[in-house]
């Protein structure tokens, strides 16, 4: 099976400071990888995703995310922190055969300092 | 774009209680899900549904029942809730594309007492 480490569960940056939030995953091929933001108080809602081709993916909101197969990681990154940005970040991922249900990480909180 | 809409943002019920939380989606999709997400525990899968009248247990199913009788419909069933079910649960959707994104509700916070 599947599993998603998120390995810092708090990130605190200042505002305009660049971020990068880590994701890896234990997985024998290749999975589809999400990432997803939770604000406060709403659901999840989704930044970007990867399923093969090109390894650096756009998202939105200034998102993006870089696949490494040698390293297992889904790193999500942004070059210029918003106040806005703070909220919750969820890794998952979905094995590419079988039942597609996704496994979820436990989630990284990001604080933006103005 | 996809609405997926729980009915209720919070809820309050005593131990003992039978609890419904409803969730229903507006985009056709035949995969619905239900989460419960826990500070520091993430989201965990209580259980799914390929299609109607289907269900599959999750991976904390105990303590729930869950039941799908219309497409867009998809209702968690707390049996006798307990203080531990307290806790934020989500509903979301998705098409049976193996790589397609889940569509999640706002959630409900449940607290039992």
């Amino acid at each position: 099976a599947q599993s998603v480490t998120q390995p810092d569960i708090h990130i605190t940056v200042s505002e305009g400071a660049s971020l990068e939030l880590r994701c890896n995953y234990s997985y024998g091929a290749t999975p589809y990888l999400f990432w997803y933001v939770q604000s406060p108080g709403q659901g999840l809602q989704l930044l970007l995703k990867y399923f093969s081709g090109d390894t650096l993916v756009q998202g939105i909101k200034g998102f993006e995310a870089e696949f490494k197969r040698s390293q297992s990681s889904f790193n999500l990154r942004k070059p210029s922190v918003h106040w806005s940005d703070a909220a919750e970040y969820f890794c998952a991922v979905v094995a590419s055969g079988g039942s597609y249900i996704p496994t979820f990480g436990r989630g990284t909180s990001l604080i933006v300092h103005p | 774009d996809v609405k997926v809409t729980q009915s209720s943002r919070y809820l309050v019920k005593r131990t003992g209680e039978k609890v419904f939380l409803e969730c229903v989606q507006d985009m056709d999709h035949e995969n619905m899900f239900w989460y419960r997400q826990d500070p520091g525990l993430g989201l965990r899968l209580i259980y799914f549904s390929y299609d109607v009248k289907m269900k599959e247990k999750g991976d904390i199913p105990e303590g729930y029942s869950v039941s799908r009788e219309k497409k867009e419909r998809f209702s968690l069933i707390l049996e006798s809730a307990s203080t531990n079910q307290t806790s934020m649960y989500l509903c979301a959707s998705r098409s049976p594309v193996g790589n397609s994104p889940l569509h999640f509700g706002n959630g409900t916070r449940l607290t039992v007492t």
